[in-house]
């Protein structure tokens, strides 16, 4: 069965403090690796996919990395507006469209 | 990236009563649509696969016959939530594949059932 897991649950950080959110994931063929993130009420913004182990994609603070078990989600030196949910999702490939998401990092970024 | 929108953002009913939610992909045709359910502090769970012209597939657990889908167009489909009840206020929210993209999702719906 896929199964995503991410840590931490938590994460409050001071403004420009880096840190890093991981992602752990057993899937049967993996398709894709997709990160979100998610504000309170609203639905999820998409911010990156990663397809094979190795891959590296960036996006202003952020910047995401994929090896074989897991992914993590660098933020570098962020800002109170990073404050989200960052969500992990994984699609199979024998389930196109289907996405098992992870249960969320909870990111609080204080000035 | 591709706009998914949803209707509507929020909705107050009383419990035994249905619920439509819409989702439409705007600028472009989705002949698949994602329907996930969200519960306060928890991640968003599948559903039900609704395809455009045939029956909807449900998730294990999934009640077919309390959450009704049609996806009568390319550019829509509905869920209904049928005789809702204090338990299936969630956060609802569909999403919509772009071949080779990644799925963007809608705003979401809250449903709240007295």
């Amino acid at each position: 069965e896929d199964q995503v897991t991410q840590s931490p649950e938590a994460l409050r950080l001071q403004e420009g403090e880096s840190s890093s959110l991981n992602c752990s994931y057993t899937v049967s063929g993996l398709r894709g690796l997709f990160w979100y993130r998610q504000d309170p009420g609203k639905g999820p913004e998409f911010l990156f996919t990663l397809y094979s182990a190795g891959e590296e994609k960036e996006k202003e603070r952020l910047k995401a990395t994929l090896t074989k078990k897991e992914s993590f989600l660098h933020i570098t030196a962020p800002k109170p507006e990073d404050s989200a949910t960052y969500l992990c999702a994984v699609q199979a490939e024998d389930s196109w469209g289907k996405l098992q998401f992870g249960a969320g990092t909870q990111v609080v970024v204080t000035p | 990236g591709a706009v998914v929108s949803q209707h509507p953002s929020w909705v107050i009913c009383k419990s035994g009563t249905s619920v439509k939610i819409e989702c439409r992909s705007l600028d472009f045709q989705a002949t698949t649509m994602f329907w996930y359910r969200q519960f306060p502090k928890q991640s968003l769970m599948l559903m039900a696969t609704s395809n455009e012209g045939s029956k909807a597939t449900y998730e294990q657990g999934v009640e077919k016959d309390k959450f009704l889908i049609n996806h009568a167009s390319l550019t829509l489909s509905t869920l209904t939530v049928t005789s809702a009840h204090p338990e299936d206020s969630s956060f609802y929210i569909c999403s919509a594949p772009l071949s080779r993209q990644p799925q963007f999702f809608g705003p979401g719906t809250r449903l709240t059932v007295l």
